[in-house]
C-alpha cells in the first residue's frame, strides 16, 4: 500500500525547535519530489517545501525561509522538516505529500498525503 | 509569486444540484493545475490533475475544465458524501511554489 506516515509534531514555545518526519512506503520514494503542506486551525492550505528527489533542490514559502529546512534521506524512505524559532503562527496540521509527474516529467498534482501531524506553537 | 482566487468562498447547495467552483490565477498556468477535496479532520484528497484529468477512483460527476489562467471544478449532481472544502493549486510556477486556492466550503442547503 502506498503510504505517507507523519511524525513529530507537538507543543513547543515560541522560539523553540521541532523535526518532523515523514516515512513513506510502498512506492520508490527516491524517484519523486516531496512537500510539506501545513493548515492552520480553521484555515486552508499552504505549501510549505519541496523538495527534489536528490535532494539537490529545495523552495520554501517566503514565511519559513530562514527558519525551516526541508531534507530527505532516500537510503530510509524519509523526508524530514526541521522547524526552527518557532512562532504562534507556524501552528498548524503538517502534511506530507508526495508530487506525481507527468509522462513529461513536469509534475502535476499532489497525489499521496500523509495524515498530519499537530505542531502547536505556545507558551 | 502566482495568486490562485476561488469563487465563490462559500456555497450552500442541496442534493442533486449542480455545483460550479472557479479558480483564477494571477498569471497564466498552462494546465497545470490540481483539484482536490478535504473533509473535516482528513487530509486532502486529489480529485482533478492537468485541470481536467479525473484521478483514479474519482467519480465522474466530478469534472474540471479551463486553461490559462481561469479554470472550474463541477459537480454534476451533488451527493451527501461531497459537502466538504475544495481546493484548486497551480504547479507551474518558476522556481517551484505550488501554491493553493483559498478554498471553498460547500454546504448542505
Amino acid at each position: 500500500e502506498v503510504q505517507l506516515v507523519e511524525s513529530g509534531g507537538g507543543l513547543v514555545q515560541p522560539g523553540g525547535s521541532l523535526r518532523l518526519s515523514c516515512a513513506a512506503s510502498g512506492f520508490t520514494f527516491s524517484s519523486y519530489w516531496m512537500s510539506w503542506v501545513r493548515q492552520a486551525p480553521g484555515k486552508g492550505l499552504e505549501w510549505v517545501a519541496n523538495i527534489k528527489q536528490d535532494g539537490s533542490e529545495k523552495y520554501y514559502v517566503d514565511s519559513v525561509k530562514g527558519r525551516f529546512t526541508i531534507s530527505r534521506d532516500n537510503a530510509k524512505n524519509s523526508l524530514y522538516l526541521q522547524m526552527n524559532s518557532l512562532r504562534a503562527e507556524d501552528t498548524a496540521v503538517y502534511y506530507c505529500a508526495r508530487a506525481s509527474y507527468d509522462s513529461s516529467g513536469y509534475i502535476d498534482a499532489f497525489d499521496i498525503w500523509g495524515q498530519g501531524t499537530m505542531v502547536t506553537v505556545s507558551s | 509569486d502566482i495568486q490562485l482566487t476561488q469563487s465563490p468562498s462559500f456555497l450552500s447547495a442541496s442534493v442533486g444540484d449542480r455545483v460550479t467552483i472557479t479558480c483564477r490565477a494571477s498569471q497564466g498556468i498552462s494546465s497545470y493545475l490540481a483539484w482536490y477535496q478535504q473533509k473535516p479532520g482528513k487530509a486532502p484528497k486529489l480529485l482533478i490533475y492537468a485541470a481536467s484529468t479525473l484521478q483514479s477512483g474519482v467519480p465522474s460527476r466530478f469534472s474540471g475544465s479551463g486553461s490559462g489562467t481561469e479554470f472550474t471544478l463541477t459537480i454534476s449532481s451533488l451527493q451527501p458524501e461531497d459537502f466538504a472544502t475544495y481546493y484548486c493549486q497551480q504547479l507551474n510556477s518558476y522556481p517551484p511554489t505550488w501554491t493553493f486556492g483559498q478554498g471553498t466550503k460547500v454546504e448542505i442547503k
